[in-house]
This record gives C-alpha cells, sequence and structure tokens, in this order.
C-alpha cells in the first residue's frame, strides 16, 4: 500500500516563530488532507488540498503531486497551534485514508 | 464543534465485559467511520460505512462489531477485549462525492478513549 512519511517527528516553537511541516507519500493521490489533533484528541480538518495551494489565515498548504509531498506552513505560530499535525492521502474511490504518524508541534510562550 | 459526537469521552471496560461506542452525526453526510488510534501509532482504519453498507473491513478482529442502523448513527459494539484493544477511538463522517468516496472531506468526532483492564 501507500506509504505516508512526515516529518520532522517534533518540532519546539517559540511563540511567533513560522515552521514548515512536510508530507511525502509513495503513489498517486486523489485525495489529501491535513489535520490538527489538539491535546484533548479532537481531529480538526484543517485543508483538503489534493493539489495547489490554499491559505486559511496563519495557515497554508502547498501540494505538489506530481512530485508527491505536501507542505504545511505555520506563521506566527500560537500556544493554540499545539498538538499533532497529520497527513492523510488516498489512492483510489474505495481505499482507506492513510494516515502519517504525525508531526507534534509543541508552541512555548 | 465539528458536527459528529461521540459518546462515551471514556470508558474503563474489564476483559469480560460488552459495551458499545456511539457516534451520531449532525451534518447529513452518508458516510461513516471507524479509526484506532493507539499511542505512537498512526491511525488505523477499521470500518467505513457509505449509505449504512459497510465497505470496508480493515481485518478487524470479530470481538469489533459495527453497526449502522441510518447514516446519521454509527455503533462499536466492544466483547471480550484485550489490554493492547486500549485506545482513542474515532468516529468520522464525510459526503459521498459523484458515487465514491474519493474525493470527499472527513470530519471527526472528539473520540472515545477506553481503557480495558
Amino acid at each position: 500500500g501507500i506509504q505516508v512519511e512526515q516529518s520532522p517527528p517534533d518540532l519546539i516553537l517559540q511563540e511567533g516563530a513560522n515552521s514548515t511541516l512536510r508530507c511525502n507519500f509513495s503513489d498517486s493521490v486523489n485525495n489529501l488532507q491535513w489535520f490538527h489533533q489538539n491535546p484533548w484528541g479532537q481531529l480538526i480538518n484543517l485543508f483538503y488540498i489534493p493539489s495547489g495551494t490554499k491559505q486559511n489565515g496563519r495557515l497554508s498548504a502547498t501540494t505538489v503531486a506530481t512530485e508527491r509531498y505536501s507542505l504545511l506552513y505555520i506563521s506566527s505560530s500560537q500556544t493554540t497551534d499545539s498538538g499533532v499535525y497529520f497527513c492523510a492521502v488516498k489512492t483510489d474511490s474505495w481505499g482507506k485514508f492513510q494516515f502519517g504518524a504525525g508531526t507534534q508541534v509543541v508552541v512555548t510562550p | 464543534e465539528t458536527g459528529v459526537t461521540q459518546t462515551p469521552r471514556h470508558l474503563v471496560m474489564g476483559m469480560t465485559n460488552k459495551k458499545s461506542l456511539k457516534c451520531e452525526q449532525h451534518l447529513g453526510h452518508n458516510a461513516m467511520y471507524w479509526y484506532k488510534q493507539s499511542a505512537k501509532k498512526p491511525l488505523e482504519l477499521m470500518f467505513v460505512y457509505s449509505l449504512e453498507e459497510r465497505v470496508e473491513n480493515n481485518s478487524v478482529p470479530s470481538r469489533f462489531s459495527p453497526e449502522c442502523p441510518n447514516s446519521s448513527h454509527l455503533f462499536l459494539h466492544l466483547h471480550t477485549l484485550q489490554p493492547e484493544d486500549s485506545a482513542l477511538y474515532l468516529c468520522a463522517s464525510s459526503q459521498e462525492v459523484g458515487g465514491a468516496l474519493a474525493k470527499n472531506i472527513q470530519y471527526f468526532g472528539a473520540g472515545t478513549r477506553l481503557s480495558v483492564l
């Protein structure tokens, strides 16, 4: 099956810093989503982005489908950005969503 | 609030107990999912229901039994679980697009944290 690798596995940021999270995948995908899981376990959908670039406030994402990677940018980080960021991909109509192992982000005051 | 509600939020059960997890979505979606999240592991898809029919069963042990009585409700019935089944169980829903689940966006509940003693 498709492999999804996220990097870095852990990231510690000072409030106000910018960062880039990466998701590499081993096959063509027709669905890619970024999620944020807060410390209480809630997963929130950030972006549906199988290709192209999107922005939502301080967050933006870019997927280069031909090169099989996606990037999530966090600008001016805040303590509420702490949590785990997951990339998830799907390769066919009924195939399962394959999640990466996540990037654990801690933003310190 | 994502429109997907899971109950209970926490559950402690013995290996001989029978319990059920409940998920309800208020988004008008027609597909629902159960995922398992163990410590230090990626989310694992367990079951997918589309239009109330099971379309994916990811080699899950029979001690986990899903039920989807309608498009808004999803249950996971648990019996004779093992300590290694302790995990966060997440429910999600999505809207099938164009007759396929390929381009759907999933919305997750807050999860049930299960501990099996």
